[in-house]
């Protein structure tokens, strides 16, 4: 059973980055997707981007697409996501997700697995 | 796009729908989560219309046109939660609804 975990709560300054890692362990990590999604306080859910781990390719939201990096490092299991020149307006819980992709590699859907969060807060 | 209605109401051991409706919804699969506060999403219908795991059957999901619905047949008060479909689009690997709020009177 894959399960995943995520890095601790984070207080940024505005202008500066924020790395949030996801760390699997227990099941497959490199064949199946590794999908970000935020969600500001009080807000829904906001995709930012994902990565095929065993095709080192990243997609991103055209929101962020200038802003974020998406990386996986399979030797240790973990993915990364760094967020830079952060606004007030990034203050959201992060996750990480694992999904499937489409034959392609062009979408992704089923996110099935979790992490639990974490929390990033943008304050001067 | 997606847009689903804000909230939605149901008395318990009723039916709950809850409409997710985009553009070419027809030629592309829905999946549905289930998140309640201050917690993580979990997923509770995936893209074939199957239930994970440890779902309940009273879950169900299915596409008409251009709409898709979550369905919760005989709502218990622990369904209360918020609801977001998600698929993807021409510009997006992956697009969410905005939720719906699910309140079980």
């Amino acid at each position: 059973q894959l399960h995943l975990v995520q890095s601790g709560a984070e207080v940024k300054k505005p202008g500066s980055s924020v790395t949030v890692s996801c760390k699997a362990s227990g099941g497959t990590f490199g064949t199946y997707g590794i999908t970000w999604v935020r969600q500001a306080p009080g807000q829904g859910l906001e995709w930012m981007g994902g990565i095929i781990p065993v095709f080192r390719t990243a997609k991103y939201a055209q929101r962020f697409q200038d802003r974020v990096t998406i990386t996986a490092d399979e030797s240790t299991t973990t993915a990364y996501m760094e967020l830079r020149s952060l606004m007030s307006d990034d203050t959201a819980v992060y996750y990480c997700a694992r999904s499937d992709y489409g034959d392609y590699a062009d979408h992704f859907y089923d996110m099935d697995v979790w992490g639990q969060g974490t929390t990033v807060t943008v304050s001067s | 796009e997606l847009t689903q209605p804000p909230s939605v109401s149901v008395s318990p051991g009723q039916t709950a729908s809850i409409t997710c409706s985009g553009d070419n919804l027809r030629k592309k699969s829905v999946s549905w989560y289930q998140q309640k506060p201050g917690q993580s999403p979990v997923l509770v219908i995936s893209h074939d219309a199957k239930r994970p795991s440890g779902i309940p059957e009273r879950f169900s999901g299915s596409t008409s046109g251009n709409t898709a619905t979550l369905t919760i047949s005989g709502t218990q008060p622990v369904d209360e939660s918020d609801y977001y479909c998600q698929a993807w689009a021409s510009h997006s690997a992956v697009v969410f609804g905005g939720g719906t709020k699910l309140t079980v009177l």
